[in-house]
């Protein structure tokens, strides 16, 4: 059973487009929520991550926007280029129980030029 | 990421065999995981290791076993493989916060 659901499953946006991805978990221990992104052939990276104190954290294209009281934060990537297509996945964990992380069932995003 | 190799990349074998699979890394870090990766399901915790006298079973133990032979060395073995022991394994590491994870390229394993 998924701590934390995951969706679409993919999606196809064209160059320039917005990405959205959502993510929602139950478990109001969790504490820290990052997002890894996986390209063919190797393993996730980090890409971003938000604590529930903010609710909202950019770093150049990519947003996450963390809604605590729905338990629901997401990932938009803006002006979206063929070399973000990949996997990305959400997470969450609780620095109580060591950042223990619980992943989504990931996302594969297809830009097209 | 060199930092964190794993061993072999790609793995056929059949049913009922031992097969081991290894991690290092050179990070420096003291902790580990082992995770397998399945289509639709994400990436799930098999064990994890805090350090070298530390083993913990995550969430899907059953049929894995690993060892931790020292602070960069940490291998998950499958004592006798079945079919849906088929999967991408990816080993990883962190540091003490724990908070970001450091992940290997992944083995893919097929049991026939």
């Amino acid at each position: 059973q998924q701590q934390v659901k995951q969706s679409p499953q993919s999606l196809i946006v064209q160059k320039g487009g917005i990405s959205i991805i959502n993510c929602a978990y139950e478990n109001t221990a969790f504490d820290y929520f990052p997002w890894y992104q996986q390209f063919p052939g190797k393993g996730p990276a980090l890409l971003i991550a938000i604590r529930p104190d903010v609710s909202e954290k950019k770093e150049g294209r990519f947003t996450i926007s963390f809604n605590k009281s729905a338990k629901q934060f997401s990932l938009h990537i803006m002006d979206s280029q063929p070399g973000d297509s990949a996997t990305y996945f959400c997470a969450a964990s609780k620095s109580s129980n060591d950042y223990k992380l619980s992943f989504g069932a990931g996302t594969t995003v297809t830009v097209r030029a | 990421d060199a930092d964190v190799t794993q061993t072999p990349r790609n793995r056929i074998t059949k049913t009922g065999k031992r097969i081991m699979l290894e991690c290092s890394q050179t990070k420096g870090h003291d902790r580990m995981y082992w995770y397998r990766q399945d289509p639709g399901l994400g990436l799930r915790l098999i064990y994890y290791s805090f350090d070298v006298k530390d083993i913990n079973k995550g969430e899907i133990s059953d049929g894995y076993s690993v060892s931790r032979q020292a602070q960069a060395k940490f291998s998950l073995s499958l004592e006798s493989a079945i079919p849906n022991q088929t999967a991408l394994y990816f080993c990883a590491t962190s540091d003490f916060l724990g908070n970001e994870q450091f992940f290997g390229p992944g083995t893919r394993l097929t049991v026939l």
